[in-house]
């Protein structure tokens, strides 16, 4: 059973391009999360989402970030006119069924913006 | 405000010694707490978790230990070994889905 798979691994963009960060939870997993972790710092939740639903999108900054997680397909969370604070680890974690089930984490998208 | 913070940020120990790393919530309502284990360049990786119904739990050489009076939570990890080596955040969350993380506590373990 692959775990949860995130790419690109890398990714390097110059300011006021956009990044796109995709995620495929773990097989059977319904429940996707995205965290962004800056240098020396703890985990901060970004958004939460189920198939076709944003369930909680509390820590998404209000412009420029979207996420989605449609019928078909990764989750993606995208990032328009990046600037360089959003040069960061961006993790994206799944769980089985409900909100209180482990979350399983990727191995992260690490993105540079120049 | 809610905040998970951890009591130390470096610990060092021998190999073969057991090791502890604390860690304290604020929010009382959290039910729910979980250690990763972050190794450089990687994703953090699911240690043990523990419910509010419980005060410890137990796998392979790991305990978690929940004090809901103190609001502290502790992991032990006995016979460190090199491998352990990494970062450790402790994370809690309150029916909501979403986790609230601690800062981490770097683990070094000397041979």
């Amino acid at each position: 059973n692959a775990g949860v798979m995130q790419n690109p691994r890398h990714l390097v963009r110059r300011r006021g391009q956009e990044a796109r960060l995709r995620c495929s939870p773990m097989k059977g997993h319904s429940h996707v999360y995205w965290y962004r972790q800056l240098p020396e710092e703890g985990l901060k939740f970004m958004v939460y989402l189920q198939k076709e639903n944003i369930i909680d999108e509390s820590g998404m900054p209000k412009e420029r970030f979207s996420a989605e997680f449609p019928k078909e397909g990764p989750s993606i969370l995208r990032i328009q006119q990046v600037v360089r604070g959003d040069s960061a680890a961006y993790f994206c974690a799944s769980s089985e069924r409900t909100e209180q089930e482990t979350q399983y984490f990727g191995p992260g998208t690490r993105l540079l913006v120049l | 405000g809610e905040s998970v913070g951890l009591h130390l940020p470096t610990l060092s120990v021998q190999e073969g010694d057991n090791s502890i790393i604390n860690c304290a919530y604020s929010n009382s309502a959290s039910d729910y707490f979980i250690w990763y284990k972050q190794e450089s360049g990687k994703g953090p990786q699911f240690i043990i978790d523990i419910r509010s119904n419980m005060d410890k739990r137990q796998g392979q050489r790991v305990t978690v230990l929940l004090n809901k009076t103190v609001k502290h939570l502790s992991l032990q990890i006995a016979a460190t070994q090199p491998g352990d080596s990494a970062v450790y955040f402790c994370a809690e969350s309150n029916q909501g889905g979403k986790l609230i993380f601690g800062q981490g506590t770097e683990l070094s373990v000397k041979p």
